[in-house]
């Protein structure tokens, strides 16, 4: 069952660029957004997360959600090497579940 | 501050062997503890889940199985293993169900069955 939808990637991008991920979702009952991001060998660690529609802003980071269209956005503004990484987003339903995404693998290239 | 551990981070099984991977959480008490396993190319997969000591539910059948035989550990088993049982095992916990239930993930072990 392909709930969240999340191109895997790779994308390269060179120092200083914005870098753009997305996941489309089908589920309205959706609730919470939250995009994870995933070093390589390592376990996921939260980025930031959002309830309703709109933008949410932390340093460099934007999380945007479109709940109308089911679609969820990260930007990451003069990205930097060590933003390289894996990105996954997920969303919460029902009491404790949460459906990732399959990851986004960015490279920031110096 | 909460920390979590897992253990061993890496190890290389035949198929058959049994398995144990164990994951400890300090600094909270009476977490949500879960097992996810992620694939490549298929992203993370919740196994079990736990609410408290002996509270086990299971997600997706298989040949693993879980136990919390303590509040702040969760063991993660399985009695002969399958090739397809290869991946990347996260153990995570959260404080509860209300809000986001954000998860904060362990380092992780790496399974290999040959």
């Amino acid at each position: 069952q392909k709930e969240v939808e999340q191109d895997p990637g790779p994308l390269s991008v060179p120092e200083g660029a914005i870098v753009s991920l997305n996941c489309t979702y089908s589920n309205s009952a959706f609730q919470y957004f939250m995009w994870y991001r995933q070093y390589s060998r390592k376990g996921p660690e939260l980025l930031m997360y959002t309830y309703s529609s709109g933008n949410k802003e932390d340093g460099r980071f934007t999380a945007q959600v479109d709940k109308s269209s089911k679609y969820i956005s990260l930007f990451i503004r003069d990205s930097q090497p060590s933003d390289s990484a894996t990105y996954l987003c997920a969303m919460k339903y029902g009491n404790n579940r949460l459906a990732f995404g399959k990851g986004n693998q960015v490279v920031v290239i110096p | 501050s909460q920390t979590i551990h897992q253990w061993p981070a890496t190890l290389v099984q035949p198929v058959g062997s049994p398995l144990s991977l164990e994951c400890t959480v300090e600094g909270t008490s009476n977490p949500n503890l879960y097992w996810y396993r992620q694939a490549a190319g298929r992203g993370l997969q919740l196994l079990f889940y736990s609410v408290g000591i002996g509270q086990i539910s299971s997600e997706v059948p298989q040949n693993l199985s879980a136990s919390r035989p303590q509040d702040r550990q969760f063991i993660l088993s399985s009695k002969k293993l399958l090739l397809s049982d290869s991946g990347f095992y996260l153990c995570a916990w959260s404080t509860g169900f209300s809000g986001a239930n954000v998860l904060t993930f362990g380092a992780g072990s790496r399974l290999t069955v040959l």
